[in-house]
C-alpha cells in the first residue's frame, strides 16, 4: 500500500540554527500539504500545493518558514533560524485530485534547544 | 489557527465497552473525517463522511454527519486495548481546507 513518506522521524537542533524536514507524496496526489501538531493538539495547516504552486500559506510563518515543491512531486519545509517555540511534529499530507481524504505520513518531530 | 471542538477531550474506558465522542463547529463543513493517531505516528484515516444525516460503519467504528453540517460523531462499539489513542475529527470546507479538532484522547483498561 502507497504511502506518504517523510525524513528526518526526528530532529533535534539549537535555536538560531537552519532546519529542513522532506515529504514525498503518495504517488499520483497532486494536492500536498504541511501541517504542524504543537503536542496535545490537533494539527494546524502551515501550507497546501496543488502540483507546484501554493494554494494556501496563510498561516505559514514567513520570516523563517518556507516551502517548496519545485517539480509538484515532492515537497522540502525549512525553518530558519529555528526558534524554542517551533518545537512540534511536522506532518505533510497528500491527497488525490477529486477526493476529500487526506493520507498523512509519519511526520517529522523537532526539538529546539 | 481555529480548531474545531472535540467532547471529551480524554476518557478511560473497560475494555468491552462501547465509546462515544463528538466533534462540534460554528461554521458548515461539506465532508467530515476521523483519524486515529497513535504516540510518535501521523494520524490515520478511520472514516470519511460525505452527506448531511450519513451513517458510515467501518468494522467497530460508526460515524454519522451531523444534519445541521456542523457537527459529527464517532463511535465505537466492543473497546479493545489496541483503540487506545487521541481520535481527530476534521471538517472539510470550502477550497478542500481542512480544519481539525482538538482531540480526544481515549484509553482502554484491560
Amino acid at each position: 500500500e502507497a504511502e506518504v513518506a517523510q525524513s528526518p522521524r526526528y530532529k533535534i537542533t539549537e535555536k538560531s540554527q537552519a532546519v529542513a524536514f522532506w515529504c514525498d507524496p503518495i504517488s499520483g496526489h497532486a494536492t500536498l500539504y504541511w501541517y504542524r501538531q504543537i503536542l496535545g493538539q490537533g494539527p494546524e495547516l502551515l501550507v497546501q500545493f496543488q502540483d507546484e504552486s501554493v494554494v494556501d500559506d496563510s498561516q505559514l510563518p514567513k520570516d523563517r518558514f518556507s516551502a517548496e515543491r519545485l517539480k509538484g512531486v515532492d515537497s522540502t519545509l525549512k525553518i530558519q533560524p529555528a526558534e524554542l517555540g517551533d518545537s512540534a511534529m511536522y506532518l505533510c499530507a497528500s491527497r488525490r485530485g477529486g477526493m476529500e481524504t487526506q493520507y498523512f505520513g509519519p511526520g517529522t518531530r523537532l526539538l529546539v534547544l | 489557527g481555529q480548531q474545531l471542538n472535540q467532547s471529551p477531550q480524554s476518557m478511560f474506558i473497560q475494555e468491552g465497552e462501547d465509546v462515544s465522542m463528538n466533534c462540534t463547529s460554528s461554521s458548515i463543513f461539506n465532508t467530515w473525517l476521523w483519524y486515529k493517531q497513535d504516540p510518535g505516528e501521523g494520524p490515520v484515516l478511520l472514516i470519511a463522511l460525505y452527506k448531511a444525516g450519513e451513517l458510515t460503519s467501518n468494522g467497530r467504528l460508526t460515524a454519522q454527519f451531523g444534519i445541521t453540517r456542523k457537527d459529527s460523531f464517532l463511535n465505537i462499539s466492543a473497546s479493545i486495548p489496541s483503540d487506545v489513542g487521541i481520535y481527530f475529527c476534521a471538517g472539510l470546507g470550502g477550497y478542500q481546507k481542512v480544519t481539525f479538532g482538538i482531540g480526544t484522547k481515549l484509553q482502554v483498561i484491560p
